[in-house]
């Protein structure tokens, strides 16, 4: 079974200042990946998603994500955060061959201070 | 406008009772899917739903029923056998077309608190 490990739980970050999110998945097989944003008190926001292709990964709201396989992992960058980026982030797998049901990491919560 | 609408968006029961959450698309999806999320666990699966008529557990089906007699509703019955139902409960749907597929939709969520 897959899984999906956010190795921080909490990033506290200056207003301006570049942010990473770190996410590493377990797979024996091929998946795609995905970066969700959720506000307070609210549903999810997908933020960016990788199914093939280039590895960089273009988003919302100024984000990118670099796929690595050889690494199994999956960062979330941003290089100037603002205050609106204050969110909890969650990164995502979902198996090829097993449709589109996905498993989520634990989810990292973005404080940013101004 | 097109979403997913979750209601209520807060819910209080008391134990031993059974409740019902709503979930409405008007996406034209066919898959729909229930998840929990408690703080720190990121969100679980509960059920799913392909087609109209068919539906699959997830991780943590215990405690929890659903139908899936229309396309646009799902909903989800948290019965009294389910140990711990307090937690914030959220609907996603997915495309049916191919690009699209592995991408969801979540609606805004509801927050059920039972005492």
């Amino acid at each position: 079974a897959q899984s999906v490990t956010q190795l921080d739980s909490q990033v506290p970050v200056f207003e301006e200042a570049p942010v990473e999110l770190r996410c590493n998945y377990s797979s024996s097989v091929s998946v795609y990946l995905f970066w969700y944003v959720q506000y307070p008190n609210q549903g999810l926001q997908l933020l960016l998603k990788y199914l093939s292709g280039s590895t960089l990964v273009k988003g919302i709201n100024g984000f990118e994500a670099e796929f690595n396989k050889s690494q199994t992992s999956f960062h979330l960058r941003k290089p100037s955060v603002h205050i609106s980026d204050t969110a909890e982030y969650f990164c995502a797998v979902s198996l090829i061959a097993a449709g589109n049901k996905l498993t989520f990491g634990g989810g990292t919560r973005v404080l940013v201070k101004p | 406008d097109g979403g997913i609408t979750q209601s209520p968006k807060y819910l209080f029961r008391k134990e031993g009772q059974n409740v019902t959450l709503s979930c409405e698309q008007n996406l034209n999806h066919d898959a729909m899917y229930w998840y929990r999320q408690d703080p720190g666990q990121g969100l679980r699966l509960i059920y799913y739903s392909q087609i109209v008529n068919d539906f699959q557990k997830g991780d943590i089906a215990e405690g929890y029923s659903v139908s899936r007699e229309k396309k646009e509703s799902f909903p989800l019955t948290v019965t009294s056998a389910q140990k711990n139902p307090t937690a914030f409960y959220l609907c996603a749907s997915s495309s049916p077309h191919r690009d699209l597929f592995y991408e969801q939709y979540f609606g805004p969520g509801t927050r059920l608190t039972v005492t």
